[in-house]
């Protein structure tokens, strides 16, 4: 089946670090990709999206290429800040009964200290 | 703005009790999710939904049930709850369609039972 390996947490940085957050996939088909973010206290939100090969998502400085020759979907910012401390999932998409039902990973604790 | 409410935010219950979790969305979704979030875990889907009365098992439906009555609320229901189902409970829901469509969560129900 579907499923989706990111790396584990917590990761800590200081502010203006540069960032990867490591995400693979195993998948039978032709997957979307997209990364969910988590800011404490809240639910997930969609950070960002790519649909097929080569694709890049971006949003608030966040950016994800889909590589289907690595099946890796690997999150990057060049310069954290603080208001980035999070979870992160990354996730795949999963078509069931015609509905694209997402499979996440196990999530990465971000924490960005000043 | 769109939105998902989960009537609690914090629950404690007994060993043996009958618990509801109740979610409301007003973006007119076809599709309904409840999740369970534990810490090393991720995300686990319990049940979904794509249409009122319909509901499909995910990959933990041991222990739990749900209902659709109306098309913007979905209810989770433990008949008979138990310490290991002390988690978070994330409800989320989408748009159907024949590609991806990006879910929108709650922010949590956290449920202890004693």
């Amino acid at each position: 089946g579907n499923s989706v390996t990111q790396m584990e947490g917590p990761v800590t940085l200081s502010e203006e670090a540069f960032l990867t957050i490591n995400c693979t996939y195993t998948a039978t088909g032709y997957p979307s990709l997209f990364w969910y973010v988590q800011y404490p206290g809240e639910g997930l939100q969609l950070l960002l999206k790519a649909t097929k090969a080569d694709d890049k998502g971006s949003n608030k400085g966040f950016e994800a290429t889909y590589r289907k020759e690595t099946t890796s979907f690997h999150l990057e910012k060049g310069s954290v800040q603080v208001s980035d401390s999070a979870v992160y999932f990354c996730a795949l998409s999963d078509p069931r009964g015609g509905s694209y039902i997402p499979t996440f990973g196990r999530g990465t604790s971000l924490i960005v200290h000043p | 703005d769109v939105k998902v409410t989960q009537s609690s935010r914090y629950l404690v219950k007994r060993t043996g009790e009958k618990v509801f979790l109740e979610c409301v969305q007003d973006m007119d979704h076809e599709n309904m999710f409840w999740y369970r979030q534990d810490p090393g875990l991720g995300l686990r889907l319990i049940y979904f939904s794509y249409d009122v009365k319909m509901k499909e098992k995910g990959d933990i439906p041991e222990g739990y049930s749900v209902s659709r009555e109306k098309k913007e609320r979905f209810s989770l229901i433990l008949e008979s709850a138990s310490t290991n189902q002390t988690s978070m409970y994330l409800c989320a829901s989408s748009l159907t369609g024949l590609s991806f469509r990006e879910l929108f969560f709650g922010e949590g129900s956290r449920l202890t039972v004693l």
